[in-house]
């Protein structure tokens, strides 16, 4: 059965200080890892797609990486706007394979 | 383009009642998926469908059902509301040849 863990649980920063966010899996043959954004009261919101170990992607102050058992989520320079829950997800290659979710990572942003 | 809208956005429910929820996805896409999120055990996945056909299916008991149109907009069904059927529905919609679902906002089910 496909897995996903995340970590921390929660991370408190200060406006400004870098930091990453862990999403550790196990699947059988991967199709892709999903980073999504979820406010509070709202559905999340899709951030990256990743396929393959040792691929990158961008978006303003954040960065997705990808190995073979981890992902990680970079946030450069945060700002208080970045607050969220952010949730890490995988697909499989197995027949009727589904979307497994981790249990987020609460950031807050302090300015 | 449209996002995922899902109605009614918030329901109160009375433990032994039925409740439908509905979602309309992005248009154009064919598959649908429905989430149940609640603060303890995350997002879990409940059911997809493709071309009003039931592709998958998570471990949920049978009183969760759901169907879709022709369409593609998506209903679910819970009957004999438990406690602890309260939670957060998403419902999520995916294009041909993509892996990434786009989410609607939810439906908040309470059951007193």
């Amino acid at each position: 059965e496909d897995q996903v863990t995340q970590s921390p649980e929660a991370l408190r920063l200060q406006e400004g200080e870098s930091s990453s966010l862990n999403c550790s899996y196990t699947v059988s043959g991967l199709r892709g890892l999903f980073w999504y954004r979820q406010d509070p009261g709202k559905g999340p919101e899709f951030l990256f797609t990743l396929y393959s170990a040792g691929e990158e992607k961008e978006k303003e102050r954040l960065k997705a990486t990808l190995t073979k058992k981890e992902s990680f989520l970079h946030i450069t320079a945060p700002k208080p706007e970045d607050s969220a829950t952010y949730l890490c997800a995988v697909q499989g290659s197995g027949a009727n394979s589904k979307l497994t979710f981790g249990k987020g990572i609460t950031l807050s942003v302090r300015p | 383009k449209a996002g995922v809208t899902q109605t009614p956005r918030y329901l109160i429910k009375t433990r032994g009642q039925q409740v439908t929820l509905s979602c309309s996805p992005i248009s154009g896409h064919r598959s649908v998926s429905w989430y149940q999120q609640t603060p303890g055990q995350g997002l879990q996945f409940l059911f997809e469908y493709f071309s009003e056909t039931q592709r998958n299916k998570g471990n949920f008991p049978g009183r969760f059902s759901g169907r879709q149109f022709s369409n593609s907009r998506s209903e679910m069904n819970v009957s004999t509301l438990e406690l602890g059927d309260s939670a957060l529905y998403l419902c999520a919609s995916r294009g041909a040849g993509a892996y990434e679902q786009y989410f609607g906002p939810g439906t908040r089910l309470t059951v007193t």
